[in-house]
């Protein structure tokens, strides 16, 4: 059973940089899956980030596209999240996962992190 | 990449069937077989009922059931159980090099 896990500060300064890391456990990040992050501001609805396979082949939402990096260290079998220059508006839940694209569903979910953008 | 559209709000009573719609075009619902259900209780993470449109992943009651007709797609869950009050989404595929697209989400209450 994979499990994925999020980490990284709770608290950002806005026009500072959001770091989350996603360690993946109970399988391979090398496999055949895409790993992605999702994130929910309080009370709304789910949004995609962006996603990575191991090779390094990115798909990002384009209106974050200019704001966002992940990357995958398959060393350590995890995948990280850089957004920069945030807002307030950047304030929401973030889940990493696993995406299946064989038909292209979300079938592991991390527990998610809290990310609250604030001086 | 526009959202999906899913109703903010339906409810039923236990026992009772409910069904969940879910809005796109042809570029997204319509144009593939690749609609996704995920349910999400307050807290928690989405947990994914339903994936190409109709099928079930192992352990999610037969309840639970999908369908598309043209750029709608649905959810129906039979014989409501108190547990069944989550928020409920809907999500498609949208082409290649595309992350796909979520809904806007429903929030399912069990009366």
């Amino acid at each position: 059973q994979v499990q994925l896990q999020e980490s990284g500060p709770g608290l950002v300064k806005p026009s500072g940089t959001l770091s989350l890391t996603c360690g993946v456990s109970g399988g391979s990040i090398s496999s055949s899956f895409w790993w992605s992050w999702v994130r929910q501001p309080p009370g709304k609805g789910l949004e995609w980030i962006g996603e990575i396979y191991h090779s390094g082949n990115t798909n990002y939402n384009p209106s974050l596209k200019s704001r966002v990096t992940i990357s995958v260290d398959k060393s350590k079998n995890q995948f990280s999240l850089n957004l920069t220059s945030v807002t307030a508006a950047d304030t929401a839940m973030y889940y990493c996962a696993r995406k299946d694209y064989s038909d292209y569903v979300v079938d592991f979910w991390g527990q998610g992190t809290l990310v609250t953008v604030s001086s | 990449q526009s959202a999906l559209t899913q109703p903010p709000s339906a409810s039923g009573s236990p026992g009772q069937s409910v069904t969940l719609s879910c809005t796109g075009t042809s570029s997204d619902v319509g144009g593939y077989d690749y609609v996704s259900w995920y349910q999400q209780h307050p807290g928690k993470a989405p947990k994914l009922m339903i994936y190409e449109v109709h099928k079930r992943p192992s352990g999610v009651p037969d309840r639970f059931s999908g369908s598309k007709s043209g750029n709608t797609a649905s959810l129906t869950v039979s014989g409501l159980q108190a547990e069944d009050e989550a928020d409920y989404y809907c999500s498609s595929y949208a082409g290649s090099n595309n992350l796909g697209v979520f809904g806007g989400g429903t929030k399912l209450t069990v009366l």
